[in-house]
């Protein structure tokens, strides 16, 4: 089975303009949750989504902005791009949400420099 | 707040054990989660705690003690693939994950 699959892999934007990211989750799962990585950090969490609804949002400006479809495929917008927007955005799926054990598993991310 | 600590940085030898401690304070407590993220790669699943204790998995141990607000990861036989960050997540009371910021644990031959 295929994992958690994210596009593009690496993405070169200027100040200013905005970016699309698209992640899949593995078949079966309903749950995705985006995170934003700066090297040297840990994941800092932007949204979930379950069954195409925002069921958790992160301290992230409204410049962040995303949804999930019926196939439970998901999007991450950004607009009015910043320099300190540059970093490794994860995308996670989940079977299931709001359970004690609900393992995440990651796509190999989108790295996302902005110049 | 909610808070994750973690070292930033550990040194082992090859074929020796280490631990790496995570210390959280956490609005309620649904579990911890260790992940495994070697460089420009995505984190992957190690282990899961929710009840006190020791959880044993292969040359990994992960430990938890909720009274402490602690845990930690044991990795026993250390080889070198085992260079990598490792990352201690929290799911709080909303059962969003919280992350520490990873330890980068470097094995030397």
């Amino acid at each position: 089975d295929a994992g958690v699959t994210q596009s593009p892999t690496h993405l070169i934007k200027t100040r200013g303009q905005h970016v699309t990211l698209r992640c899949s989750p593995i078949s079966g799962h309903k749950s995705v949750s985006w995170y934003q990585q700066v090297l040297g950090q840990g994941p800092q969490f932007i949204f979930q989504y379950y069954e195409k609804e925002e069921r958790g949002r992160g301290n992230f400006p409204d410049r962040f902005s995303a949804r999930q479809f019926p196939n439970y495929s998901s999007e991450l917008n950004v607009n009015a791009l910043l320099l300190g927007d540059s970093a490794l955005y994860l995308c996670a799926s989940s079977f299931d949400r709001g359970r004690p054990k609900n393992i995440q598993y990651f796509g190999a991310g989108t790295r996302l420099s902005v110049l | 707040g909610q808070n994750i600590d973690q070292p930033t940085e550990m040194t082992a030898t090859e074929g020796a054990i280490v631990q790496i401690n995570c210390t959280y304070q956490t609005s309620g407590f649904n579990g911890l989660f260790w992940y495994q993220q070697h460089a420009g790669e995505a984190p992957t699943f190690l282990s899961y705690n929710v009840l006190d204790g020791l959880e044993e998995k292969g040359r990994f141990s992960s430990f938890l003690s909720r009274s402490k607000g602690y845990s930690y990861l044991l990795l026993k036989e250390l080889q070198m693939k085992d260079s990598a960050s490792y990352l201690c997540a929290v799911t709080d009371s909303n059962y969003q994950l919280i992350w520490g910021a990873g330890t980068k644990l470097i094995i030397k031959p």
